[in-house]
């Protein structure tokens, strides 16, 4: 079992739609929570750090439950520059920060 | 602006001979990690320093060594690459602390002929 799957992508969606990534982890002794951008030959961009209250930042929440070990995040109101892979990662604890990633979700976002 | 800078962008060498990569940040982290990103897959530590204390992943292949000699400077050295070696290598930076948010150089891709 990998330690972080994310749902298989991709997700084709038009512009203006709700989208939502869904994560699990397998190492209950996980620390940190993120996700990540990557777009196409670039590198990774952190997007927002992921909280046990659930945060928020603009059209993106991400949401954490440590007792089902699942994060989420939810884009509202697409544009077409959230087309990109978004990256499910984890921090385990006790590890200097070392970070282990999803496989990634493939967005596409259409006129 | 504060960034992670990686040299070159793109490395073309020959099977068999070696090749460092170089990472710079201008961050000030006192934590450095090296990556390598294979088409269509996530990106996998190779290793990473905290501060001067290097760890090393343990399936990463001897053939990968790292060098910091310095808190702004790390590279990568690939003593004998191979063709399976052709990959993003992505450079790191994060700040000692909870949650450790990591900063991506640009990365240098790796072409072996």
């Amino acid at each position: 079992r990998k330690e972080v799957e994310q749902d298989p992508g991709p997700f084709n969606v038009p512009e203006g739609a709700t989208v939502a990534f869904n994560c699990t982890y397998s190492n209950s002794a996980s620390q940190s929570f993120f996700w990540y951008r990557q777009d196409c030959r670039k590198e990774p961009k952190l997007l927002m750090s992921v909280y046990s209250s659930g945060n928020e930042d603009g059209r993106f929440t991400a949401q954490l439950n440590r007792a089902s070990q699942y994060i989420s995040l939810l884009i509202r109101d697409s544009k077409l520059s959230d087309s990109a892979t978004y990256l499910c990662v984890v921090s385990p604890y006790n590890q200097g920060g070392k970070l282990i990633f999803g496989q990634g979700t493939e967005l596409s976002v259409k006129p | 602006d504060a960034m992670v800078i990686q040299n070159p962008r793109y490395q073309v060498t020959q099977f068999g001979k070696p090749v460092t990569l170089s990472c710079s940040q201008t961050l000030n982290h006192n934590v450095m990690y090296w990556y390598q990103q294979k088409s269509s897959q996530a990106p996998k530590l190779l290793f990473h320093y905290y501060d001067k204390d290097f760890n090393n992943e343990a399936d990463t292949p001897d053939n990968f060594q790292s060098r910091r000699p310095n808190t702004s400077f790390c590279f990568l050295d690939i003593r004998s690459p191979g063709l399976g070696d052709a990959a993003m290598y992505l450079c790191a930076t994060s700040r000692e602390g909870t949650p450790y948010e990591q900063y991506f150089g640009p990365g240098t891709r790796l072409t072996v002929t």
